[in-house]
């Protein structure tokens, strides 16, 4: 089975400011990765996703992740937040093949409130 | 807005009650996925179906069912609630079984 551990339950950061959430996982198979954001009182929007070849994976609003196989991390970055990026962001993993593929499993979120 | 449609948003109910939760996937998409968020156990996945088949479970208890019916929405049935049932439960969609999911608004269920 596949899991995922968020670093950080909270990120406080000023706007302007650079971030990083910080996600690792821990898998016996191969995997896919992704970061999803959840806005208040709404559902789970896809920020990008890796499945394969460049580690180095671009998503919506400004956001990138890079995949490092040797250390099972998958952490999302910023190069200058938004008090609209304030939302929670989750990471999550699944299998590639069989029954574990499509099944998310989730970390337990990252707050990220973006201070004016 | 995703595409995906969930009803209703909001219920409200005493233990020992069931309940159903409806998703409509998004035009096109043929696997439904249903999970749980509560504040004890975070994000979690309960069903998967694909064109009507059951294809993986997590999990689900024993008091929880689902299906997806031939138009290709799917229910989620809660029986004998509990308190601990209150969370929201959200439903996901997409095309195949690899491909990107799309989460419904989610329907938050209250049991008192």
């Amino acid at each position: 089975a596949q899991s995922v551990t968020q670093l950080d339950s909270q990120v406080p950061v000023f706007e302007e400011a650079p971030v990083e959430l910080r996600c690792n996982y821990s898998s016996s198979v191969s995997v896919y990765l992704f970061w999803y954001v959840q806005y208040p009182n709404q559902g789970l929007q896809l920020l990008l996703k890796y499945l394969s070849g460049s580690t180095l994976v671009k998503g919506i609003n400004g956001f990138e992740a890079e995949f490092n196989k040797s250390q099972t991390s998958f952490h999302l970055r910023k190069p200058s937040v938004h008090i609209s990026d304030t939302a929670e962001y989750f990471c999550a993993v699944s299998g590639v093949r069989g029954s574990t593929l499509g099944r998310l499993y989730f970390g337990r979120g990252t707050q990220l409130t973006v201070w004016p | 807005d995703s595409g995906v449609t969930q009803t209703p948003k909001h219920l409200i109910t005493a233990t020992g009650q069931r309940v159903t939760l409806r998703c409509s996937p998004r035009s096109g998409d043929l696997s439904v996925y249903w999970y749980q968020q509560s504040l004890d156990q975070g994000l979690q996945f309960l069903i998967q179906y694909y064109n009507g088949e059951e294809r993986a479970k997590g999990n689900i208890l024993e008091r929880f069912s689902a299906q997806q019916f031939p138009d290709l929405h799917s229910e989620l049935n809660l029986s004998s609630l509990e308190l601990g049932d209150s969370a929201l439960y959200f439903c996901a969609s997409s095309v195949g079984q690899d491909n990107e999911q799309y989460f419904g608004p989610g329907t938050r269920l209250t049991v008192t």
